[in-house]
């Protein structure tokens, strides 16, 4: 069956940087895009970034885009999330969620997260 | 601009039935949008895809008391025969090139 296992998050500074990964199993990874979702503590879901399922065409939102980029290894089953310049609003559990088809849609399968907290 | 609206919640009691209700804007009255599940201290689950014609299509293993309609640009998800694991937030999502909203997401409370 599909799963999705995040890692790499802990606590860091604000203006530093921090790689998250997702390591995917249970389905052909390089046929699907794949997405960043995260959830700020006591808040609901946003949207952080959507990859091709061929790594070529990436989206951000608005909040995101010019600090995290997202890129993927078709070879190793592995989506990342690099984000740098972090700021204190960018606290958060991190999803990798699995896209529904080409083009990409919406997620239909998640990762359990990890969380990410900056702070001094 | 890409908006979703939902109410912040909802309650029914054990047995019964309860109705979402997903508001697209009016640009984007026609769109078709995904409800996602999420219990408390758990990541999301995919329920379905709701079309502007009120079809849908369901996530691997979703019981069939969980269904979708449509009427306007309004997007409905409906559960019948709670059981109290289905309390939890339910959110709607929907997409356009570049872009993926999600709704605040309604907390259902199963009294």
């Amino acid at each position: 069956q599909v799963q999705l296992v995040e890692s790499g998050g802990g606590m860091v500074q604000p203006e530093r940087s921090l790689r998250l990964s997702c390591a995917a199993t249970g389905f052909v990874f390089s046929r699907y895009g794949m997405h960043w979702v995260r959830q700020a503590p006591g808040k609901g879901l946003e949207w952080v970034a959507v990859i091709s399922f061929d790594g070529t065409t990436k989206y951000y939102s608005g909040s995101v885009r010019g600090r995290f980029t997202v890129s993927r290894d078709n070879s190793e089953n592995t989506l990342f999330l690099q984000m740098s310049s972090l700021r204190p609003e960018d606290t958060a559990v991190y999803y990798c969620a699995k896209d529904w088809g080409v083009p990409a849609a919406f997620p239909d399968y998640w990762g359990q997260g990890t969380l990410v907290t900056v702070s001094s | 601009q890409l908006v979703l609206t939902q109410s912040p919640s909802a309650s029914a009691s054990l047995g019964a039935s309860v109705k979402l209700t997903c508001t697209l804007n009016s640009r984007h009255s026609d769109y078709a949008i995904a409800w996602h599940q999420q219990q408390p201290e758990k990541g999301p689950r995919f329920l379905m895809k709701v079309n502007s014609d009120g079809s849908h299509i369901k996530g691997d293993g979703i019981p069939d008391r969980f269904s979708g309609s449509s009427s306007g640009a309004e997007r409905y998800l409906i559960i019948s025969s709670l059981q109290s694991d289905d309390e939890a937030d339910y959110y709607c999502q929907t997409w356009d090139t570049g872009i993926h909203v999600f709704g605040s997401g309604t907390k259902v409370t199963v009294l």
